[in-house]
This record gives structure tokens, C-alpha cells and sequence, in this order.
């Protein structure tokens, strides 16, 4: 079955730290990898996508994420981050055929101190 | 940028009652989805919509759910008979080419509240 696990609920770094988020996917095939985030009243802004070739893929924010096909992993990085970048951040998975229906983690909140 | 727009953006509504969410989705996208998020719980499928008609439907998409495009432009969500656990945040995406490297957009979200 298809799964997602964003294994910390809540992340707190300080404001010019450097960020990862964990997501860890159970998927029969290859998968389509997306990470979203939510800020409050928002709706789901795509970050990123992986969908094949270069393991390490560049998103929107200064964010990327790096797919390892071996840990069945799609880490979400920032190296700073800024207080705007405060929000909820969910990772998804989707086949690479027919419609795709994404399968969603259960998000990681992230709060940024001064 | 163009936008998927959901409204209302919060709905309050009695048990039992019918609730219609509705959603405006990218005007050249052929590919229509509704998700839910009850708080504190993932983002979950609902159903997805295609050339006028249900592609796939999850477990959650019973009989009291029901999926319209009336007009060429909106596309709404039916709920006949509420129940407390229908409360959620309801989200409304769609797609130009059924995801994939196209993706989604996401609309902001009608959060329903079934008291």
C-alpha cells in the first residue's frame, strides 16, 4: 500500500539555521514525489516535484530535496531559514501513470525563533 | 499567476444538513480533485473528475458525497446529510494533464465545520 511518513511533527530552528524535514515513502513502483506547503489560510503551494534523472532537485524559497531511491527517502532542505518560511509542510507521493492521485503525509510544522 | 479559488472560505452547518463547497478551478485544466484534511490528520483523497465524469473515488466518497462541473467553470462538492465527521478542511485542486509533470493546484481551502 502506499504510504507516507513524516516522522517529526513539529521542528523549531532558529531563524539563519539550516533546515531538513524528513519523508519516507512505501510506493510499489517508482514514484512521483512532491513536497507542499501550507501556510495559515493558504492552500497547498508545490515547493518541488522529483519525478526522474537528477537525484537532487532545485525548488521554489531556496528549497530542495534529494530523493535516495535506497531509503525510499525525499528530504526537504533549506540551508537559512527565514521567518516567513514558518508554515506546514506536507510531502506526497504519486504514481507516474494514469491519474495521479497523491498520497500525503501527515505534515511537519515548522516554527523559525528570532 | 493563475489560481484554483475555493469559497466559502469557512462554512458553519447544522447535522443533517446539505452543504455544497465550491471551487473555480484553472480555466484550460482538465483535471479536477477534491482532497480533505480533518485537523490534525493527513491531507486525504476524495475523488477525482475527468471529461465530465468520476475517474476514481476513495472509501471516503460514499453515498452521501456527490461531485458537479454545472456550468464549464465551477466544480463543487455535495454533501447530502452532514455528520460531525465530515468537519474538515476541504481542498479543491486541478490539473492540466492529470498531474504528473504538469502537478496540481491547489486551492486555499473551505473549512467545514458540522456542529
Amino acid at each position: 500500500a502506499q504510504s507516507v511518513t513524516q516522522p517529526d511533527i513539529h521542528i523549531t530552528v532558529s531563524e539563519g539555521a539550516s533546515l531538513e524535514l524528513r519523508c519516507n515513502y512505501s510506493y510499489g513502483a517508482t514514484p512521483y514525489l512532491f513536497w507542499y506547503v501550507q501556510s495559515p489560510g493558504q492552500g497547498l503551494q508545490l515547493l518541488l516535484k522529483y519525478f526522474s534523472g537528477d537525484t537532487l532537485v532545485q525548488g521554489i524559497k531556496g528549497f530542495e530535496a534529494e530523493f535516495k531511491r535506497s531509503q525510499s527517502s525525499f528530504n526537504l532542505r533549506k540551508p537559512s531559514v527565514h521567518w516567513s518560511d514558518a508554515a506546514e509542510y506536507f510531502c506526497a507521493v504519486g504514481p507516474n501513470t494514469g491519474f495521479q492521485k497523491l498520497v500525503f503525509g501527515t505534515g511537519t510544522r515548522l516554527l523559525v525563533s528570532p | 499567476e493563475p489560481e484554483v479559488t475555493q469559497t466559502p472560505s469557512h462554512q458553519v452547518t447544522q447535522m443533517g444538513q446539505e452543504v455544497i463547497l465550491r471551487c473555480v478551478p484553472i480555466s484550460n485544466h482538465l483535471y479536477f480533485y477534491w482532497y480533505r484534511q480533518i485537523l490534525g490528520q493527513k491531507v486525504e483523497f476524495l475523488v477525482s473528475f475527468y471529461n465530465n465524469e468520476i475517474s476514481e473515488k476513495s472509501e471516503i466518497f460514499d453515498d452521501q458525497f456527490s461531485v458537479e462541473r454545472p456550468d464549464g467553470s465551477n466544480f463543487t462538492l455535495k454533501i447530502r446529510s452532514t455528520k460531525l465527521e465530515d468537519s474538515a478542511m476541504y481542498f479543491c485542486a486541478s490539473s492540466a494533464s492529470g498531474g504528473g509533470v504538469a502537478g496540481y493546484t491547489f486551492g486555499s481551502g473551505t473549512r467545514l465545520t458540522v456542529v
